[in-house]
Order: structure tokens, then C-alpha cells, then sequence
């Protein structure tokens, strides 16, 4: 399969944790990365690999995986998080790449 | 600091050709797999394909009939080309940079670290 599922939209409450997930069979095989977007500005990357984070990249942001689902939590949301998120990966091939259909992140 | 910049016309008329080139400045282009990224407006992101430095690509099937990439090592520069655009062509197209290796547990990771600001091009008579 080459397509990775996410929710359209989650909230969380100023200050709480959330979690927002990608499905999608390719993350049997490969880690996703994640892309925080703004509107009107092109994504940054905030996750990678295993669970990485980019120089920058505050500490709240974290990932992980298990079976076909990747996720990333923002443990402590700011309002300046609330944003768009995509996961990316390979497809089940491997020689190409594939992005979630994105979820829109409010803070409440 | 690597910086990548998108250029090429931001109108482009129905069955014509996109053309749009990627300047990669503070770093070579060598070395690494460079890709194409489109987000339509209010959509999501869409990858349109990639090419390695030595000019080996790979595209999204959907519009694999329609779409090359190429390099152009000598002036640190990749180009998209799409044929035949339709109204649905319209989005603001990305360019990025790939990054991939093996962590220390021997599994493959890949991510764009390195993206453009982003062009506008639409398609209209």
C-alpha cells in the first residue's frame, strides 16, 4: 500500500499532551518522519527516524511507532504548536515516498 | 546553511509545460537525492518525485507520464517539468532536499530536512 491515514483535526487544552497518528502498512518497514506547517510557510521537519529531533526543535516534540502506526506527541502544547501536521514515509516498495493526508492541530 | 530556492513562471496556460527550477546554495548538491513536493491550495502535500546527484529519479505514479526531473550539477540546480497541465496542476510547488541513511540499528532513514519557501503556479487561460 502506499498511503499513509491520519486524522483531519485533533485539539488539545493549552498546556495538556497530545498525540496525533499516521497508519499506513509501509511503517511495518520504515520510520515516518514529521512536518509541522504554518499557514502561509513551507513544512519543517520536527521528527525523525526513531525519534529524533532537529536542531531547534523543542523537546515536547517526540515520536514513536508500533506496527502499522506511527505517532508523534506534543507533551505540554503551546499555542504557537497549533499548526498542520503530515507524516511522511516510504511506500512498501521503498523506492518511493508517500504523505499522510495531514492534520490540522488547535490549542485551545 | 543549505537554502534552496524555487523559480520559474507563476502562470502557466492548460496543456502547456510547468517548468520550475531548484538553486541549492551553502552546500553541493552532490552527494544527496533531491526532491519535488506540491501542496493545491488548501490541500495537503503531494510528492511529485525525486533525482540523485547523479541523475537517477523516481516518480509518483500518478503522474509519472507527465513529470521529469533533472540535475544540473555544474550550476548546483534541479528542475521539474510537467507536461499537459490541467486546472488540478494548480498548487504551490516545493522544492527539498532528502537526507537518508542506515541509524545503528540497521533500519533506513529518509526526511526532507531542507525545503524551499515555496512557489505559487497556476494554471489558467
Amino acid at each position: 500500500s502506499s498511503e499513509l491515514t491520519q486524522d483531519p483535526a485533533v485539539s488539545v487544552a493549552l498546556g495538556q499532551t497530545v498525540r496525533i497518528t499516521c497508519q499506513g502498512d509501509s511503517l511495518r518497514s520504515y520510520y515516518a518522519s514529521w512536518y509541522q506547517q504554518k499557514p502561509g510557510q513551507a513544512p519543517v521537519l520536527v521528527i525523525y527516524g526513531k525519534n529524533n529531533r532537529p536542531s531547534g526543535i523543542p523537546d515536547r516534540f517526540s515520536g514513536s511507532s508500533s506496527g502499522n502506526t506511527a505517532s508523534l506527541t506534543i507533551t505540554g502544547a503551546q499555542a504557537e504548536d497549533e499548526a498542520d501536521y503530515y507524516c511522511n514515509s516510504r511506500d512498501s516498495s521503498g523506492n518511493r515516498w508517500v504523505f499522510g493526508g495531514g492534520t490540522k492541530l488547535t490549542v485551545l | 546553511q543549505v537554502q534552496l530556492q524555487e523559480s520559474g513562471p507563476g502562470l502557466v496556460k492548460p496543456s502547456e509545460t510547468l517548468s520550475l527550477t531548484c538553486t541549492v546554495s551553502g552546500g553541493s548538491i552532490s552527494s544527496y537525492y533531491w526532491s519535488w513536493i506540491r501542496q493545491p491550495p488548501g490541500k495537503g502535500l503531494e510528492w511529485i518525485g525525486y533525482i540523485y546527484y547523479s541523475g537517477s529519479t523516481n516518480y509518483n505514479p500518478s503522474l509519472k507520464s507527465r513529470v521529469t526531473i533533472s540535475v544540473d550539477t555544474s550550476k548546483n540546480q534541479f528542475s521539474l517539468k510537467l507536461s499537459s497541465v490541467t486546472a488540478a496542476d494548480t498548487a504551490v510547488y516545493y522544492c527539498a532536499r532528502i537526507l537518508d541513511y542506515y541509524d545503528s540499528s540497521g533500519y533506513l532513514v529518509g526526511y526532507f530536512d531542507y525545503w524551499g519557501q515555496g512557489t505559487l503556479v497556476t494554471v489558467s487561460s
